[in-house]
């Protein structure tokens, strides 16, 4: 069955280094992967979305990478801050645009 | 520009009983998408619709149901309520079903709390 991982449930770093969250799946093949940012009682936020045929996005302090032989996605935020503390969702879409399957989130705290 | 609408935010109905949140998706989307999103886990698929017909279902059982108004507001119902249905349901809007580069966009949700 598809399964989709991100790396621990907690990450804490110091502010102004980079955070490197990383999702992994097995039995798929996504045409679309996507990163969401939550905050506690509100709905995720759309940040990013990298195809299948991309091997890196940028945008802004944000760096997502595609690895489709890996079957991994990193999440990168450079000079983080204690703003971007957060819960970070990787979805998947498998190009039907039916649905996306979601991981379970790693929260991330950025300590000043 | 308002964006995703979801009504009520909080409530508390007892096991057995039946629930209906509504969704009021961003002025020019068409297609609606549920959610449902268990503390600790990220959101599991229930149903998208587009132009007023169910587009995909989730691994859930009978006892979820949806529809889509000529509006594109959306209605999620859940029947005989269990313990197990309590969580935080999220409704999605994009333009299309092909518009996802933008990826979607998600309301606050609805907390729903089964006593």
């Amino acid at each position: 069955s598809q399964k989709i991982e991100q790396n621990s449930e907690a990450l804490n770093i110091q502010e102004g280094k980079t955070a490197t969250l990383t999702c992994n799946y097995t039995n798929y093949s996504p045409a679309y992967l996507q990163w969401y940012r939550q905050d506690p009682g509100r709905g995720p936020v759309f940040l990013l979305l990298i195809r299948e045929n991309e091997k890196e996005k940028r945008k802004e302090r944000l760096k997502v990478t595609f690895d489709t032989t890996l079957k991994q996605s990193l999440f990168h935020i450079t000079a983080s801050q204690p703003a971007d503390s957060a819960t970070y969702l990787c979805a998947l879409d498998g190009g039907s645009a039916r649905q996306l399957t979601f991981g379970s989130g790693t929260q991330l705290t950025v300590l000043p | 520009d308002a964006g995703v609408t979801q009504s009520p935010t909080h409530l508390i109905k007892t096991r057995g009983q039946h629930v209906t949140l509504r969704c009021s998706p961003i002025s020019g989307h068409k297609s609606v998408s549920w959610y449902q999103q268990v503390l600790g886990q990220g959101p599991q698929f229930i149903f998208q619709y587009y132009e007023k017909e169910e587009r995909g279902r989730g691994n859930f059982p009978d006892r979820f149901s949806a529809r889509q108004f000529p509006n594109y507001s959306s209605e999620l119902n859940v029947n005989a309520l269990l313990l197990g249905d309590s969580a935080l349901y999220l409704c999605a809007s994009s333009l299309d079903l092909g518009r996802r580069l933008l990826g979607y966009t998600f309301g606050s949700g609805t907390r729903l709390t089964v006593v």
